[in-house]
């Protein structure tokens, strides 16, 4: 079954500080990976997306890495501000038959 | 501005009733996708659509009905609604060009 696995499940971070999040997956065969940003009571928002040879993508304060070898992805946020507090979802895509398969969430908490 | 947009956003009904929750598109995208999100899951697909009168099951496809009549247009209809059917529901379309995935703000619904 293609899974998804996200940690930390929630994070509390203070405002200026760095943060990671990780993003494990078993899916096959490999399409593209992508993060999503979730504000809470709105719906997800597309922060990057990455194929299989593309190994680091940026959006702003926001990088995102790709391992395909070892079928691991991480978010990485720079400097945190209080917009940055929501919900990032890992999302994965099947090759060949426009399934996604979606991680739970990492909750992010950014306080002053 | 061109976009997702879900009606309504918040609903309340009883057990027994049908709802219907509205998605439009104004891309003219080919596919559009509905899924329900719940606290301890990722967001799971109910039904997909490749093409107007083109419809397919998703992961939980139990106890909703879609239908495609016009491009723009993808209704989700719960014939009898169900307590386990309480959650948010997006509509999503992806970009045909970067597949970038769009999720529309939600419809929050609540089955008493």
């Amino acid at each position: 079954k293609n899974q998804v696995e996200q940690s930390p499940q929630s994070l509390i971070i203070l405002e200026g500080k760095n943060c990671t999040l990780q993003c494990n997956y078993t899916v096959s065969p490999f399409s593209n990976l992508r993060w999503y940003k979730q504000d809470t009571g709105r719906g997800p928002v597309s922060l990057t997306i990455m194929t299989f040879s593309e190994n680091t993508k940026s959006n702003g304060r926001y990088t995102a890495t790709l391992d395909a070898d070892t079928k691991q992805s991480s978010l990485h946020i720079t400097a945190s501000q209080l917009s940055d507090s929501a919900s990032y979802i890992c999302v994965v895509s099947v090759y060949g038959n426009n399934r996604l398969a979606f991680g739970k969430g990492n909750q992010v908490v950014v306080i002053p | 501005d061109a976009g997702i947009t879900q009606s309504p956003r918040y609903k309340i009904t009883e057990t027994g009733r049908q709802v219907t929750l509205m998605c439009h598109q104004t891309w003219s995208h080919s596919y559009m996708f509905w899924y329900r999100q719940d606290l301890g899951h990722g967001l799971r697909l109910i039904y997909y659509s490749a093409a107007a009168d083109i419809t397919d099951k998703g992961e939980v496809p139990d106890g909703y009905v879609v239908s495609r009549s016009k491009t723009e247009n993808f209704p989700l209809t719960l014939e009898s609604a169900t307590r386990s059917q309480t959650s948010v529901y997006f509509c999503a379309s992806p970009d045909r060009d970067t597949g970038e995935l769009f999720f529309g703000e939600g419809s929050r619904l609540t089955v008493l």
